[in-house]
């Protein structure tokens, strides 16, 4: 079946350290987002690529960093210099530039201590 | 003031109970919408989609939007327990230089249906 996997599900991690997420798709679909979900917040936009090789920063993209070197990969780092990185990773994917719907991963719980 | 605004809730009905949940937005623009249903620890799943105003209907499911009032509306007929989770409402304007399919969420509304 295609889908978004993300892994892990749960992280943990020490203050100060690098951590990143790995999300793979086999939908053939071009692009690729991360969102954020926070308790009270909804869902906030870090980084999203439209095509291999490029992507952009989206609404909170400080303390993040992506690559997409493959179509069907799109790893996020969580850097040190994110100063509340505790939180729901969501990945997700869409066919093509315009309105289609996004199709989720079931998500990345990091915490950081 | 927020492009999308949800009312999170939490929601509380008894099995059984049509459920009605709403959005409003600012962005004139918008022309895409979607209803997501969020369980417990997963990933948003894709409930109901549609393009400008009208209504949609799947199953127990009903998906209506009014673009003259900036208003849009997701009915659940027949609630049952298993339609306990977080809804979220997402809209996207045309593709173009400001837009690039974004999508803009609402905060999501909890609901419960109370056996």
């Amino acid at each position: 079946d295609g889908g978004i996997t993300q892994s892990p599900k749960y992280l943990f991690r020490k203050e100060g350290q690098n951590v990143t997420l790995s999300c793979e798709q086999n939908l053939n679909h071009d692009a690729m987002y991360w969102y954020r979900q926070d308790p009270g917040q909804g869902l906030r936009l870090i980084y999203y690529s439209q095509i291999v090789n490029d992507f952009q920063k989206g609404d909170i993209a400080e303390g993040y960093s992506v690559s997409r070197e493959k179509k069907e990969s799109f790893p996020l780092t969580v850097t040190s210099a994110q100063k509340n990185p505790t939180a729901f990773y969501l990945c997700a994917s869409k066919h093509g530039q315009g309105g289609s719907p996004l199709h989720f991963g079931n998500g990345t719980r990091l915490t950081v201590t | 003031q927020k492009e999308v605004e949800q009312d999170p809730g939490p929601l509380s009905v008894p099995e059984g109970a049509i459920v009605s949940l709403n959005c409003t937005y600012s962005n004139s623009a918008f022309q895409y919408f979607m209803w997501y249903r969020q369980y417990s620890r997963k990933g948003p799943e894709l409930l109901m989609y549609t393009y400008s105003s009208g209504n949609k209907e799947d199953g127990r499911f009903t998906a209506q939007v009014d673009k003259s009032s900036k208003y849009i509306s997701l009915f659940i007929r027949d609630s049952q327990p298993s339609d306990s989770a977080t809804y979220l409402c997402a809209m996207s304007g045309p593709h173009g230089s400001s837009n690039t399919g974004k999508l803009i969420f609402g905060q999501g509304t909890t609901l419960q249906v109370k056996p």
